[in-house]
C-alpha cells in the first residue's frame, strides 16, 4: 500500500506570493491533519480534516487554509507568503481520528 | 498555551546501550502520548503510543512510561543501533470536535556512537 504522498517536495516563492500544497492520503484513511515544521517553533498544527471537514484548527493566521475533497485528498493554501512560512510542511492520514498517524514526506517551503 | 516539552536537545549514546529520551507535558486532559522518530528528509514515524490510563506500554526493543503525577512521558530504547540515531519526538493527543490534535514537544536528537 502506498503512503502519503505530498507535491511538490520542494518549492521556492518570494513574499507576497500565494501557495497552494497537495497531500494524498494512504488509500481508505479519511482523516488528514496538516502540521508546519520549522527549527524555531517546531512541530505545530495546522488543520484536520475528515470527511470534507474540518475538524480541527491550530492557532495559525487566516492566511493559512485548507480543504479535502471527496477522494480524502487534500490541499493547504498559503497566502500573501511572509519570510516566516518557510517550513516544511507535513501531511498525516489516518483511518479514522482515533487510529495511528502516518506521515508523508513534506513539502518544504521556502519565501524569499 | 499548553505544550510538550523535553529536557534534553541532544542524547549522545554508545552501541548496544540503553537510551532514555524523556518529555514533561502540560495539558492533564490529553487522552493519549504518542513517541515519534524523524529521519532527516523524512516525516515523523510512529514508534509507540500509550493510553492515559495506562502506566507503562512495551514494544519491540521500546518502552514508554507515563507518570501521569509529575506529568512526565519517557521513551527507553534497549540496545540501542546506529538506525536509531534520529530526532525524536513526543506528542500529546487531544480529542476535539470529533477529531483529534497532537501537540508535540521540541525533540531530542540522539545520536548513536559505534
Amino acid at each position: 500500500k502506498a503512503g502519503v504522498t505530498q507535491t511538490p517536495r520542494y518549492l521556492i516563492k518570494t513574499r507576497g506570493q500565494q501557495v497552494t500544497l497537495s497531500c494524498s492520503p494512504i488509500s481508505g484513511h479519511r482523516s488528514v491533519s496538516w502540521y508546519q515544521q520549522t527549527p524555531g517553533q517546531g512541530l505545530q498544527f495546522l488543520f484536520e480534516y475528515f470527511s470534507e471537514t474540518q475538524r480541527n484548527k491550530g492557532n495559525f493566521p487566516g492566511r493559512f487554509s485548507g480543504r479535502q475533497f471527496s477522494n480524502s485528498r487534500s490541499e493547504m493554501n498559503v497566502s500573501t507568503l511572509e519570510l516566516g512560512d518557510s517550513a516544511l510542511y507535513l501531511c498525516a492520514s489516518k483511518w479514522t481520528p482515533y487510529n495511528e498517524q502516518f506521515f508523508g514526506p513534506g513539502t518544504r517551503l521556502t519565501v524569499l | 498555551g499548553e505544550s510538550v516539552g523535553l529536557h534534553l536537545p541532544t542524547l549522545s549514546v554508545q552501541e548496544g546501550d540503553n537510551s532514555i529520551i524523556n518529555c514533561a507535558y502540560s495539558n492533564s486532559a490529553s487522552d493519549y502520548f504518542i513517541w515519534y522518530k524523524q529521519e532527516s528528509g523524512k516525516g515523523p514515524q510512529f514508534i509507540i503510543d500509550i493510553r492515559s490510563n495506562m502506566d507503562k506500554r512495551q514494544g519491540q526493543r521500546v518502552t514508554v512510561l507515563l507518570n501521569k503525577t509529575v506529568k512526565h512521558l519517557s521513551l527507553q530504547i534497549a540496545a540501542t543501533q546506529p538506525g536509531d540515531s534520529a530526532v525524536y519526538f513526543c506528542a500529546e493527543n487531544q480529542s476535539r470536535n470529533a477529531g483529534n490534535m497532537l501537540t508535540f514537544g521540541g525533540g531530542t536528537r540522539l545520536m548513536v556512537k559505534p
